[in-house]
């Protein structure tokens, strides 16, 4: 099935940096989503995109639905112990029923 | 509001016995989706159903069958487990009605283990 090239696969940084990750398609979507992973958890839902070139914030969380509407990015800022886990990002076309996932960014954290 | 609630949460069989995975939402959504996910692999759709009564196949429909048993309820049937089955397995659901957007709210997981 069609997948999204998300990266990098995993980091390792130190506490208080920024972390930025993509993803990209060979197709076009109309919605961009970023969850997060905790260690034993489902995905939570972080951020929802809608619109091409839209940029949209939820805390130190910044994520942007790029403009060729074949690509995302998010950006963390001043990362802290509890940003670890997993980040996926998904995809959607206009109306389908179905998500497009990411295979996941994890990220770890060296305080 | 609850979300999305599994259960169990753990469960450990043994190849050829048969167990349903049970999902409820309390979101009144349309629709709903079970997935799983292994290591390295991501998510994986098994089966969704985009309204009561339907239910259509994912990308790894083999082993599993599902029943939409009404709008809050949509459960995982394996008939015959079997080691390859092991694997976190998630329940999500999805608002299709006007307003609602693509996200898919999910379920905190069930840990099954085939031995």
């Amino acid at each position: 099935g069609q997948q999204l090239n998300q990266s990098p696969q995993s980091m390792f940084i130190q506490e208080g940096e920024d972390v930025s990750m993509n993803c990209t398609s060979s197709s076009i979507f109309n919605t961009w989503l970023w969850y997060k992973q905790d260690p034993g958890e489902g995905p939570v839902l972080l951020i929802a995109l809608y619109k091409a070139g839209e940029l949209t914030s939820n805390g130190r969380l910044t994520a942007q639905f790029g403009i060729t509407r074949k690509d995302s990015f998010l950006n963390i800022s001043a990362s802290i112990p509890s940003d670890v886990g997993i980040y996926f990002c998904a995809g959607a076309i206009q109306g389908a029923q179905k998500l497009v996932f990411g295979q996941g960014t994890r990220l770890t954290i060296n305080p | 509001n609850a979300g999305v609630t599994q259960t169990p949460k753990f469960q450990v069989l043994k190849t050829g016995q048969s167990m349903t995975l049970q999902c409820a939402q309390d979101m009144n959504h349309n629709s709903m989706y079970w997935y799983r996910q292994d290591p390295g692999m991501g998510l994986r759709l098994i089966y969704y159903s985009a309204s009561e009564g339907t239910t259509d196949k994912g990308e790894v429909p083999n082993g599993y069958n599902v029943s939409r048993l009404n709008k809050r309820e949509f459960s995982l049937r394996l008939e015959s487990a079997a080691p390859s089955q092991t694997s976190v397995y998630f329940c999500a659901s999805r608002n299709l009605l006007a307003g609602g957007g693509n996200e898919q709210f999910f379920g905190p997981g069930t840990r099954l283990t085939v031995l």
